[in-house]
């Protein structure tokens, strides 16, 4: 069975441009979060999709965004790109079954963006 | 909010020893699952171990086990026979049950020398 997949593996933007990440979750997979990774604040979560939904947010502005798709892919989005966006963007994914209290979670391998 | 704190930002080990990397989080909450993963440099997080809050026995996984003291609110993996494949970074998070929302400690960069 694949695993989670992203893609780019790498990226490298300047500041003010815009970026879309991409997220393949396991199959029989319905949710997939994602995450930054940046030395400073360590590993925060953005946001959980389920359902092609928005289920839960974490702490960040409006220029980062999501959707995901009926085949349960998902796509985040960053505008107007600061250099404080350059990170390692992780996403995770799990069956999230319903009644389950848990879901374990897959990692992909990340997408490094670095913001010039 | 739930809150995890590592407080170990970088620890050593021989190869063949024992190595305890510590975790406290904080919480209202009595449903949760704690974990650890780990982060090797090419940075795909793995799963080593979860710890079910409401069960009182500490889970082990072969080299792996932890301490896991409830009132203390404090969450420790011990890692033993250690090898150089373990070095990596180390994160304890927690999970409110229900949720998919992981909420990470900063981490612990463990090195096994030979």
């Amino acid at each position: 069975k694949a695993g989670v997949t992203q893609t780019p593996r790498y990226l490298i933007k300047t500041r003010g441009q815009q970026v879309t990440l991409s997220c393949s979750p396991i199959s029989g997979h319905r949710s997939v979060s994602w995450y930054q990774q940046t030395p400073g604040q360590g590993l925060q979560f953005l946001f959980e999709y389920f359902s092609e939904t928005q289920r839960n947010k974490g702490n960040f502005p409006g220029r980062f965004s999501g959707r995901q798709f009926s085949n349960s892919r998902s796509e985040m989005n960053v505008s107007t790109l600061e250099l404080g966006d350059s990170a390692l963007y992780l996403c995770a994914s799990s069956r999230r079954e319903v009644g389950l209290d848990y879901n374990e979670q897959f990692f992909g391998p990340g997408t490094r963006l670095t913001v010039l | 909010a739930q809150t995890v704190t590592q407080s170990q930002p970088e620890m050593s080990v021989q190869e063949a020893e024992t190595v305890t990397l510590s975790c406290t989080y904080d919480t209202s909450e009595n449903n949760y699952y704690l974990f650890w993963y780990k982060q090797p440099p090419s940075r795909q997080m793995i799963l080593v171990i979860r710890q079910e809050a409401y069960k009182q026995q500490n889970a082990t996984e072969n080299r792996f086990s932890v301490n896991f003291q409830k009132a203390a609110k404090s969450f420790s993996l011990k890692i033993s026979d250690s090898q150089l494949g373990d070095t990596a970074m180390y994160f304890c998070a927690f999970l409110q049950g229900g949720s998919e929302k992981l909420v990470f400690g900063k981490g612990t960069k463990l090195t096994v020398n030979p």
